[in-house]
């Protein structure tokens, strides 16, 4: 079945080193490719995305890049701050239904001061 | 405010007690899912709906039932809690194009 691997599943830096954070997804017909931040006791929450129609997507010190021929996607956090710590999920479209969603377990990122 | 709101945030429970936990949107959203996080396993996905009287199974429905009689609702019942229904929920909702919006979850105990 459809499925999306996310690695590393923790990632320690320093802060204002770069963090970089991979996810492969395994349907070609997906089309949406979401990243999303959590924070202790809260929901996840949107911090960037990208369609399958455009390789690349920054704002501010996130980035996003989408390779649909390798089927893989990456984010990019750079000059991380202690703010960035957190549980970043990427994930992916089930096909084309941009309204449902799989994802990834999850990274925890730690920024250390 | 546009918001996903579930309730309640916390809830403890003896097996085989019929629950229900809700979900309610302001954003006149067709997408509305449900999610449990477990430690290690990340978000998988419940159950799932483009519209009213519209729902489908996701990755892991066992135990679980949903309904949309309206398009803001979007309820999650459980009719025989077991311990390994214990676990962190979150609804979402989105448009067909994205992106989910989540409620602030439902952490549930079965013991």
């Amino acid at each position: 079945g459809e499925n999306v691997e996310q690695h590393p599943s923790t990632l320690s830096v320093q802060e204002g080193d770069s963090a970089v954070i991979k996810c492969t997804y395994s349907d070609s017909a997906s089309n949406y490719f979401p990243w999303y931040k959590q924070e202790l006791g809260k929901g996840p929450q949107l911090i960037i995305d990208i369609r399958s129609n455009v390789g690349e997507k920054k704002d501010q010190r996130i980035a996003v890049t989408l390779n649909k021929t390798a089927k893989h996607f990456s984010l990019h956090i750079t000059e991380t701050q202690p703010e960035d710590s957190a549980v970043y999920f990427c994930a992916a479209s089930r096909g084309g239904s941009q309204g449902n969603l799989i994802f990834g377990k999850g990274t925890k990122l730690s920024v250390k001061p | 405010e546009a918001q996903v709101t579930q309730n309640p945030r916390y809830l403890i429970t003896v097996t085989g007690k019929k629950l229900t936990v809700t979900c309610s949107q302001n954003m006149n959203h067709e997408y509305m899912s449900w999610y449990r996080q477990d430690p290690g396993l990340g978000l998988r996905q419940i159950y799932y709906s483009m519209n009213v009287e519209v729902t489908d199974k996701g990755d892991v429905p066992e135990g679980y039932k949903v309904s949309r009689k309206e398009k803001r609702n979007f309820p999650l019942i459980l009719e025989s809690p077991s311990p390994n229904q214990t676990s962190l929920y979150f609804c979402a909702s989105s448009r067909t194009t994205g992106p989910y919006t989540f409620g602030s979850g439902t952490r549930l105990t079965v013991v």
